[in-house]
């Protein structure tokens, strides 16, 4: 089935800096990927939509200059947080649109990556 | 108001009970609608998609009302690995993204 690779799992940076989060899909083309954010105890929010090859569609209240996201190629979006500070610390999950439909629906998630900014 | 609402729970049963869920979506034009499980620090899952008609996966039985806009889930005969947050989730029409509820936390007791 669909599977995508999302590293790294776990990040600890300090604030200040910029971390890089990758999202691949390993056997299937992606056309759009999908980024979301977790807080604790709180469900997924929508961050934006990763179109290949165009720029990405951000949701309100999301920087677009602090979160940047590239889709280059039909199986890789990355997401760069940059000057990342302790409140972007959360649970990062990619999750990308198999246009084939090999997907019991479609969709098909990263494993996730865990960013904690001291 | 949320687009998905849901009851956060948590819900504490004991092995081998019924548990009920349920959830309202607030757009009327939504088209999908989903059941996910996710457990502690991992992604989420597809548990199953939801129709109209109301469908069932073994000891799963999901229903979905539109004219209330509500979606349910009912898992009977809870195993102690049902223990997990289940996320109600709806596809606007017209949109790919999944708009997630805020999860209902569940724990199965031996």
């Amino acid at each position: 089935g669909a599977v995508v690779s999302q590293h790294p799992s776990w990040v600890i940076c300090k604030s200040g800096t910029s971390v890089k989060i990758e999202c691949r899909s390993l056997d299937f083309q992606a056309t759009t990927m999908f980024w979301y954010r977790q807080f604790p105890k709180q469900s997924l929010m929508l961050m934006a939509t990763s179109n290949e090859g165009s720029k990405a569609t951000y949701e309100q209240g999301v920087e677009k200059d602090k979160f940047l996201i590239n889709h280059a190629s039909l199986t890789l979006s990355t997401l760069t947080v940059t000057s990342a500070h302790p409140e972007d610390s959360s649970f990062y999950i990619c999750s990308a649109r198999d246009t084939v439909g090999t997907g019991r629906h479609g969709y098909t998630f990263g494993s996730g990556t865990r960013l904690t900014v001291v | 108001r949320k687009e998905v609402e849901q009851d956060p729970g948590p819900f504490n049963v004991p092995e081998g009970a019924t548990v009920a869920f349920n959830c309202t979506y607030s757009n009327s034009a939504s088209q999908s609608f989903f059941w996910y499980r996710q457990d502690c620090r991992k992604e989420p899952k597809l548990l199953m998609s939801v129709y109209s008609s109301g469908n069932e996966d073994g000891r799963f039985t999901a229903q979905l009302n539109r004219a209330s806009q509500y979606i349910s889930l009912l898992i009977r005969d809870s195993k102690l690995s049902d223990s997990a947050t289940y996320l109600c989730v709806v596809t606007p029409r017209g949109a790919q993204k999944l708009v997630f509820g805020q999860g209902t936390r569940l724990t199965i007791n031996p």
